[in-house]
């Protein structure tokens, strides 16, 4: 069964600083990884789809990392804004599902 | 492209009651389709996999029972919570499977805040 953790569960961080997430996954053999935001009370915003075979996404301040043989992925987003403050969700997806981690909570700072 | 929507946003419903919830790809066909829950401050977890003409399959400790699936056409399924209980409220999301053929991506729904009273 693939478990998914995201490291830090909570972070808090001044404006204008780069922000550092992380996701692990235990099984390696997955067809994609993808990183969504949930504000609260909402649904999931797709942020990036790292296909199985590649390195990295990136989308604007975004970008996404992964590393499969370790079973880790990183987001980063450059330069954080008040309007970046969201739960920040890892899911990976192998055969026909995605496992989701329990989420990092992003708080940027004015 | 690729939009799904999901009807309603928030239900509030007695102990006792069934409630529907409708999950639409509004622009592509989506063969299949998914159940996820979310408890307050938890993570999505996966309740069933939706098929188009098929019976859906549920995760392990979800009840089949309790919680019907049809998959009645190509752009919708829905969900009914058959008999709901206080325990029953949570954030109920949906998503469908990418039109790409051979794309694994899912594209989600807004979520449906379910109250049970």
């Amino acid at each position: 069964k693939q478990e998914v953790t995201q490291i830090p569960a909570a972070l808090s961080v001044p404006e204008g600083e780069n922000l550092v997430l992380n996701c692990s996954f235990t099984d390696s053999a997955i067809y994609n990884l993808q990183w969504f935001r949930q504000d609260p009370g909402k649904g999931l915003t797709s942020l990036l789809l790292i296909q199985s075979s590649q390195r990295e996404q990136t989308s604007g301040r975004l970008n996404a990392s992964l590393d499969k043989s370790s079973g880790r992925s990183t987001l980063y987003i450059a330069a954080s804004q008040p309007g970046d403050s969201a739960t920040y969700l890892c899911a990976v997806g192998d055969d026909y599902k995605l496992s989701f981690g329990a989420g990092t909570t992003v708080t940027v700072r004015a | 492209g690729a939009v799904v929507s999901q009807h309603p946003s928030w239900v509030i419903c007695k102990s006792g009651t069934s409630v529907k919830i409708e999950c639409r790809s509004l622009d592509f066909q989506a063969t299949t389709m998914f159940w996820y829950r979310q408890f307050p401050k938890q993570s999505l977890m996966l309740m069933a996999t939706s098929n188009e003409g098929s019976k859906a399959t549920y995760e392990q400790g979800v009840e089949k029972d309790k919680f019907l699936i049809n998959h009645a056409s190509l752009t919708l399924s829905t969900l009914t919570v058959t008999s709901a209980h206080p325990e029953d409220s949570s954030f109920y999301i949906c998503s469908a499977r990418g039109p790409l053929l051979g794309s694994y991506e899912q594209y989600f729904g807004p979520g449906t805040r379910l109250t049970v009273t």
